[in-house]
């Protein structure tokens, strides 16, 4: 089955430090891949996307993420993490084969930013 | 301009009463989405439209009836509701053009059953 993986659910950094989130995926085929981000009783933002091609991404927000297929993985990071970054952050796809566009999120991560 | 916009931003609604909630874009998008959302859950899928006709129903109790009058706006009509159904109710869009197969997600509407 297709499936989205964020081993960690809480993650806390101290301001200023580094962020990497880890997202890993299954799926027959390499899925188009994305990152959300979600304030408190807010919608999903999207943060950056994947379709093909340069496997090191740049989205808003000062965020990055690289997908490695050999490792199944689509790590977000940031160098300097940001006090309005603290949220809750999912990871997504979508099968990149067929006609249906269903997005399968992971369970997500939450992030807490010490001052 | 990558907005969708949601109303109302919160409801509070009886077992017995029957509302709405819309949802718009006027990107030219050509698929729409409802979504519900459990506290720190992720957003579990409901209902997809494409090109104004149902494409999805993930097995949606029948007391969620969907709605798309027209390519820019969708509707999800509540009645008969339960308190197990009260959470935030995301829409999303897809541009639907080769390569764009990213959703945009509004702001929610926020759901209380009593």
């Amino acid at each position: 089955a297709q499936s989205v993986t964020q081993p960690d659910i809480h993650i806390t950094v101290s301001e200023g430090a580094s962020l990497e989130l880890r997202c890993n995926y299954s799926y027959g085929a390499t899925p188009y891949l994305f990152w959300y981000v979600q304030s408190p009783g807010q919608g999903l933002q999207l943060l950056l996307k994947y379709f093909s091609g340069d496997t090191l991404v740049q989205g808003i927000k000062g965020f990055e993420a690289e997908f490695k297929r050999s490792q199944s993985s689509f790590n977000l990071r940031k160098p300097s993490v940001h006090w309005s970054d603290a949220a809750e952050y999912f990871c997504a796809a979508i099968n990149s084969g067929g006609s249906n566009y269903k997005l399968t999120f992971g369970k997500g991560t939450l992030l807490t930013v010490n001052p | 301009d990558t907005e969708v916009t949601q109303t109302p931003k919160h409801l509070v609604m009886g077992m017995t009463n029957k509302k709405s909630l819309k949802c718009e874009q006027h990107m030219g998008h050509r698929a729409m989405y409802w979504y519900k959302q459990k506290a720190k859950k992720p957003p579990e899928l409901m209902f997809v439209y494409s090109y104004e006709k149902l494409s999805i129903n993930e097995s949606v109790p029948s007391r969620f009836s969907p709605e798309c009058p027209n390519s820019s706006l969708l509707n999800l009509h509540l009645h008969a509701l339960q308190p197990e159904d009260s959470a935030l109710y995301l829409c999303a869009s897809r541009p639907g053009l080769a390569g764009r197969n990213e959703q945009f997600f509004g702001p929610g509407t926020r759901l209380t059953v009593l």
